[in-house]
């Protein structure tokens, strides 16, 4: 396995800001992913994070709301941007293995926007 | 797109007991099909995966079953003690391909001790 390291763990914002998110990973990865899960819910793809191009996005969610970057093969970020109390939720990240090609889970964000 | 159905949704059993969840699925491409544990607050874990090469894989106390002509797996827990309490999650995908998994619902599994 590998060692998935996200900050923050947890945050309080204010409707209308913007929080980033980030990931780091220990080991070679060959894809990036971010997630969104509701309590009690299954999770939800926001988009694969592509290095040094832009991410692709899944149905629903767009560049401008959850802008992300991958500057590097162990590193990602998602913004979740102009925030308002429906973007609460738990934000993943998951990566591919490169040693062994399965997807492994970071701890995970909580969010949420009064 | 590829379409995970995952029954079922919650699963009560007496310690001791064995546990089945059920997961179709619709792509024939995919190939890879994990299963994920998630506690309550945790992230979700890899427990067990298996390719579409076997049928079967076991690890312990769990195992899956795979039906590539029916397009269904299972996960199948024997034994089950308290702490097998979670939520179960299925996935399908293409390995090699995208590799983008879908995932299915959900299962509450409640291990009464």
């Amino acid at each position: 396995s590998a060692v998935i390291s996200q900050k923050p763990s947890r945050d309080i914002c204010q409707r209308g800001t913007s929080l980033t998110i980030q990931c780091q990973v220990d080991s070679q990865v060959t894809m990036m992913f971010w997630y969104r899960q509701q309590p009690g819910q299954s999770l939800t793809l926001i988009a694969t994070a592509n290095q040094g191009s832009e991410a692709t996005y899944e149905s629903g969610f767009v560049i401008d709301k959850f802008p992300i970057s991958r500057p590097n093969l162990t590193f990602s970020t998602l913004t979740v941007s102009n925030m308002s109390p429906e973007d609460s939720s738990i934000y993943l990240c998951s990566v591919e293995l490169q040693a062994d090609g399965e997807q492994y889970f970071g701890p995970g964000t909580r969010l949420t926007v009064t | 797109g590829e379409n995970v159905e995952q029954h079922p949704s919650t699963l009560s059993v007496q310690e001791g007991d064995s546990a089945v969840i059920k997961c179709t699925y619709s792509d024939s491409a995919s190939n890879y099909f994990p299963w994920y544990k998630q506690e309550l607050g945790k992230r979700p874990q890899l427990i067990i995966d298996i390719r579409s090469n076997v049928g079967e894989k076991k690890d312990q106390r769990i195992a899956v079953t795979l039906n590539k002509t029916a397009k269904h797996f299972s996960l199948h827990i024997t034994e089950t003690q308290p702490e097998d309490s979670a939520v179960y999650f299925c996935a399908a995908s293409e390995a090699g391909g995208s590799y983008i998994p879908t995932f299915g619902r959900g299962t509450s599994l409640i291990v009464h001790p």
